[in-house]
């Protein structure tokens, strides 16, 4: 069956420093992965989204890397502040109108 | 703000009885899917409804419905609610026929008593 693995519930770094997480899927073979960022208790909110034909995609302090080959795909938030503080939630997608799957996300706490 | 908007933000109800939570899409968007996210959870997929049909659902019973209007807003209607529905539940609207880049609204909080 299709799995998605989040690397470790949660991860605590320290102001300034870079923050990666990483997403690996088994019995995939997405077109594409997203990245969201969920804050307690609100919906999740897009970040970033790369296709199986891009290595690597950045957006301001963000990249998103994507591997085909490992099934894996990271992500990391340079110089990163408290306010990045929140879950990451992945979500390798089938192309078309294939519904989103989610990890369970790994909790970020940047501490000042 | 995403512009998608979700109704009531938080509901109590009672093991056995029914709940109808409602969303409205985002303006253009005529895909909407529902998720179920538990305490620490990922959202788990419950169905989408596209162009007011249904198109593709999750691992959850029949006791999970749905509907999709014309004007594309959605309800996610529950029977016989057991203690383990209790979960944030979010509607997510993307562009026709994508799922690239789903809004989100803010949830529904639902406990089951």
């Amino acid at each position: 069956s299709q799995k998605i693995e989040q690397n470790s519930e949660a991860l605590n770094i320290q102001e300034g420093k870079t923050a990666t997480l990483t997403c690996n899927y088994t019995n995939y073979s997405p077109a594409y992965l997203q990245w969201y960022r969920q804050d307690p208790g609100r919906g999740p909110v897009f970040l970033l989204l790369i296709r199986e034909n891009e290595k690597e995609k950045r957006k301001e302090r963000l990249k998103v890397t994507f591997d085909t080959t490992l099934k894996q795909s990271l992500f990391h938030i340079t110089a990163s502040q408290p306010a990045d503080s929140a879950t990451y939630l992945c979500a390798p997608t089938n192309s078309g109108n294939t519904p989103l799957v989610f990890g369970k996300g790994t909790r970020l706490s940047v501490i000042a | 703000e995403t512009g998608v908007t979700q109704s009531p933000t938080h509901l109590i109800k009672t093991r056995g009885q029914q709940v109808t939570l409602r969303c409205s899409s985002q303006s253009g968007h005529n895909t909407v899917s529902w998720y179920q996210q538990a305490l620490g959870q990922g959202p788990q997929f419950i169905f989408q409804y596209y162009r007011e049909e249904e198109n593709g659902r999750g691992n959850f019973p029949p006791r999970f419905s749905g509907l999709q209007f014309p004007n594309y807003s959605s309800e996610l209607n529950v029977n016989a609610l057991e203690l383990d529905d209790s979960a944030l539940y979010l509607c997510a609207s993307s562009f026709p026929g994508t799922n690239e880049k789903l809004f989100f609204g803010s949830g529904t909080q639902l406990s089951v008593l």
